[in-house]
């Protein structure tokens, strides 16, 4: 297993679209975050999961936003009626539970969107 | 949400060590200090965490204050691949979500 893996790496759609994208984490890692990310910012965080059931959600994820992990493995980030301030880098991390806690997170390349 | 502080840039030269320090004044007793750091168009990459003692690994050690309302990463000998943004983050044990500063813009001048 190489990490986590991010489809597609770039997205640009016309505003008013649907667009989906997916995050396959590490395999047996539990938690799974997505972030999004503007230009000269930190990542901001969206939801995470932990196996398929969404944990916590941030404001920030408006209901055009609705994320899933329907098995507890991939999981999909879909974003109804975009807008142009949509554009950014949406990037999805995961995490493993061990002993102690919880392992460091490991990122993915990212999805980066454009909304014309 | 971010409950970090960094300088927003800096530089360092070729070879020479940096110390990338991160204030984090209202840190909880189970909060674990993580550093990642960002190349530019990828993501976020682990560099190191601790949680009172100092740490060290292959990219980098972790210098913690005895208080725990600082910390300093120390690169060794920063080389051009090191020119990144590095993001001081606390983190619990329950790996719940975490929040991003705007991290520290590290440039290294050849």
């Amino acid at each position: 297993d190489t990490g986590v893996s991010q489809d597609p790496r770039h997205k640009i759609t016309k505003r008013g679209q649907n667009v989906t994208f997916r995050c396959d984490p590490i395999s047996e890692h539990n938690r799974l975050y997505w972030y999004r990310q503007t230009l000269g910012q930190g990542p901001e965080f969206l939801t995470y999961f932990q196996n398929e059931a969404q944990l916590e959600k941030s404001r920030l994820l408006s209901d055009r936003f609705s994320a899933e992990r329907p098995k507890g493995s991939f999981s999909t980030l879909e974003i109804q009626r975009t807008e142009q301030g949509d554009s950014a880098m949406y990037l999805c991390a995961s995490s493993l539970r061990v002993k102690r806690g919880f392992t460091e997170a490991f990122f993915g390349q990212g999805t980066r969107l454009t909304v014309v | 949400d971010a409950k970090t502080t960094q300088p927003n840039s800096m530089e360092s030269n070729e070879e020479e060590p940096v110390h990338l320090p991160c204030n984090h004044s209202t840190i909880s007793g189970t909060d674990y200090i993580h550093w990642y750091r960002q190349l530019p168009s990828q993501g976020p990459e682990y560099v190191i965490h601790g949680l009172t003692s100092n740490v060290n690994n292959r990219m980098a050690s972790l210098a913690i204050a005895e208080d725990r309302k600082s910390s300093t990463l120390i690169l060794h000998r920063a080389t051009l691949r090191d020119a990144a943004v590095y993001y001081c983050i606390l983190r619990d044990l329950r790996g719940n979500q975490f929040y991003f500063g705007t991290g520290t813009s590290l440039t290294v001048i050849p």
